[in-house]
């Protein structure tokens, strides 16, 4: 089976702007999960999405939104963005308790 | 509120030496525990995980340890080797989901 596929890889933005970032889950599995990572926090959980609907959310302002559609894909979308929203955005498929991670989006905002 | 808290924050090892990694957690609702590598440009990988139930769980070099009424749990890296060196990261969740995650070690192992 193939991996999570995040795309696209690396974005850069500038302050202000909005960005949507995707996600395609391992073929049949319907949880969708978003964690940021950054050298200051760590990995922080965002949210989480299971049959198009949000199951879960993390402690992250609501400039932060996601969604997902029947084909179990996600976005998440991050408006007026801010230079601390730099980071490394991953997305992880679950299967039976366990998070398979994609390679992330490295978003970087100037 | 950091809720697993990962020691050490970087480690070095000597090739074939043991890598210990340890990690305190604090909600006791926390139910799966697993530990997870990631090299630099890659998103985390799944090593090994393990439930409140049992006490250690191996799987080939790798070993976690569990100590329910302490609130810890540990990474053994037997015969450690130049190519396990990355980062890793303990997490603790329930039911799977939500996975929070401690800061991460950064581990290197000397050939």
């Amino acid at each position: 089976k193939a991996g999570v596929t995040q795309t696209p890889r690396y974005l850069i933005k500038t302050r202000g702007q909005q960005v949507t970032l995707s996600c395609s889950p391992i073929s049949g599995h319907r949880s969708v999960s978003w964690y940021q990572q950054t050298p200051g926090q760590g990995l922080q959980f965002l949210f989480e999405y299971f049959s198009e609907t949000q199951r879960n959310k993390g402690n992250f302002p609501g400039r932060f939104s996601g969604r997902q559609f029947s084909n179990s894909r996600s976005e998440m979308n991050v408006s007026t963005l801010e230079l601390g929203d730099s980071a490394l955005y991953l997305c992880a498929s679950t299967h039976t308790d366990t998070q398979y991670f994609g390679p992330g989006t490295r978003l970087t905002v100037l | 509120q950091q809720q697993v808290k990962q020691s050490p924050q970087s480690l070095i090892v000597q090739k074939g030496g043991i890598s210990i990694i340890n990690c305190a957690y604090e909600n006791t609702a926390f139910d799966y525990f697993p530990w997870y590598q990631q090299f630099p440009g890659k998103g985390p990988a799944l090593l090994i995980a393990i439930r409140p139930d049992v006490s250690e769980k191996k799987e080939g070099r790798f070993t976690i340890s569990f100590n329910k009424s302490a609130k810890q749990f540990s990474l053994h890296i037997m015969d450690s080797q130049p190519g396990d060196s990355a980062t890793y990261f303990c997490a603790a969740a329930t039911w799977g989901n939500m996975l929070t995650f401690g800061g991460g070690t950064r581990l290197m192992v000397k050939p």
